[in-house]
């Protein structure tokens, strides 16, 4: 069963408008921990931002927010004033108890000039 | 620190040939994780270890896929024998306990 679900396959968006990427999980696991990676056509995985599952507050990252609501199961990504450099493919991961991290199966975003 | 190591970068090879992909994981790092990527099903976990000891494997797609970690700092993901349908991007990650995954460069296997 897909535990993390992003549902957008592709976006397109322009330049300097806000981005929200969407991400569903399920877990049973009380204890648990939501990523978002970022992978630029060359193809390395970078780390944007981590919000842990007994967080307060969503996690912030400069231009990078999580939109974390527990109830819903939701941990989307917000990108604020996107940028040319913001095109690449998302990935929304998590790590349940203190082990394994797995993944959704990514968004591409465009950014459009 | 240098970062998670693969290797090789690249990797060309024909059907029925065994093939051998290398990680050094971030020194310290008790965790390490074997991912496959594909266009059509994304970054697929195939086996992690913890303090060298596989305790996942539900991702291995077949018998023709194994992984050893037998040291801290050494792992393997080895096909034998080799298919084109194992054609992908191959990542190793490490991380220490609670802490976010850092990848290595990916291995890029193409099995004609």
């Amino acid at each position: 069963a897909q535990k993390i679900t992003q549902t957008q396959p592709g976006m397109f968006v322009q330049e300097k408008e806000a981005v929200t990427l969407d991400c569903t999980y399920d877990t049973s696991d009380p204890s648990y921990g939501l990523f978002w990676y970022k992978q630029p056509s060359s193809g390395e995985m970078i780390f944007l931002i981590y919000q842990g599952s007994y967080d307060q507050q969503n996690a912030t990252e400069g231009r990078y927010s999580l939109n974390f609501q527990k109830a819903r199961k939701s941990a989307n990504l917000v990108i604020s004033a996107s940028q040319l450099g913001d095109s690449a493919m998302y990935f929304c991961a998590m790590r349940e108890g203190d082990d394994k991290i797995i993944f959704g199966k990514g968004t591409r975003l465009h950014i459009l000039p | 620190d240098a970062g998670v190591i693969q290797s090789p970068r690249h990797e060309v090879t024909e059907m029925g040939q065994e093939v051998t992909l290398r990680c050094k994981p971030i020194s310290g790092h008790d965790y390490l994780f074997w991912y496959r990527q594909t266009m059509m099903r994304g970054l697929e976990l195939l086996i992690y270890f913890n303090n060298n000891v596989p305790i996942d494997d539900s991702g291995m797609p077949e018998d023709r896929f194994s992984a050893k970690m037998p040291n801290a700092s050494f792992s393997t993901l080895k096909i034998q024998p080799s298919e084109p349908r194992d054609s992908a991007v191959y990542f190793c990650a490490s991380r220490h306990y609670n802490e976010k995954l850092f990848f290595g460069s990916g291995t890029q296997l193409s099995v004609l």
